[in-house]
């Protein structure tokens, strides 16, 4: 099984539905990030976690929220989907004495479609 | 602030070529620097890194090498293989900024035989 671990895999909704994607790890790290991929524009940070009770916005948080209900457990919600957040998004952890200098662990993506 | 540009793709190269993809950074202090490559239908995975200046990263016959002079770290490899078809994202990490990575907007390469 797979260390860090989204569903689902792939999903396809429609404008203005409530969309959430879960990741969880078996890797007993602290540090939990969704990132989103768009063709040409690499990986954006939407939100990061460095325990149970932190969260912290990224770069591109606005129409999402996140949830992280245990250490293993971070979910990522679009409360109202709009085309745009078509993309492939990427859930991923590091340890924390990797730090800013350590290495992301990467799940293997959930592509969400938005008609 | 932070950023990675790298070289656009796509990349295309016949078997036993060499390779090189550019990658410059801009930061203040002394960031980390990496290579994640994105193999089809699959998440991201660490092909190499380095800590600090004149470092060199290498894995599976790729190398780069931490040049703080030309804030630079190029990727490359002497003879590259069809299994290497992939995307390759250069990053920055800062321990300051806690742990989030600065990604490039990846190149494609494609090896044929």
């Amino acid at each position: 099984d797979a260390d860090v671990t989204q569903t689902p895999r792939n999903r396809i909704t429609k404008t203005g539905k409530r969309i959430m994607l879960e990741c969880s790890q078996t890797k007993g790290h602290d540090r939990m990030y969704w990132y989103r991929q768009d063709p040409g524009l690499g990986l954006r940070l939407i939100y990061y976690s460095f325990d149970v009770k932190d969260i912290n916005k990224g770069e591109i948080s606005d129409g999402y929220s996140v949830s992280r209900q245990a250490q293993a457990k971070f979910s990522l919600s679009l409360e109202s989907a709009i085309p745009n957040q078509t993309a492939l998004y990427f859930c991923a952890t590091s340890d924390l004495a990797g730090g800013g200098t350590g290495e992301l662990f990467f799940g293997e993506g959930s592509r969400l479609t938005v008609l | 602030g932070n950023s990675v540009t790298q070289m656009e793709g796509p990349v295309t190269l016949s078997e036993e070529a060499f390779l090189t993809i550019n990658c410059t950074y801009t930061a203040t202090g002394y960031p980390s620097l990496f290579w994640y490559v994105q193999y089809p239908g699959e998440g991201l995975q660490l092909l190499l890194k380095a800590t600090k200046a004149d470092d060199k990263g290498s894995n599976k016959g790729f190398e780069a090498t931490y040049r703080k002079e030309t804030t630079s770290f190029h990727l490359e490899k002497g003879s590259v293989q069809v299994s290497d078809s992939a995307v390759y994202f250069c990053a920055l990490g800062r321990g300051s900024t806690l742990g989030r990575l600065y990604f490039g907007r990846g190149t494609q390469l494609t090896v044929w035989p």
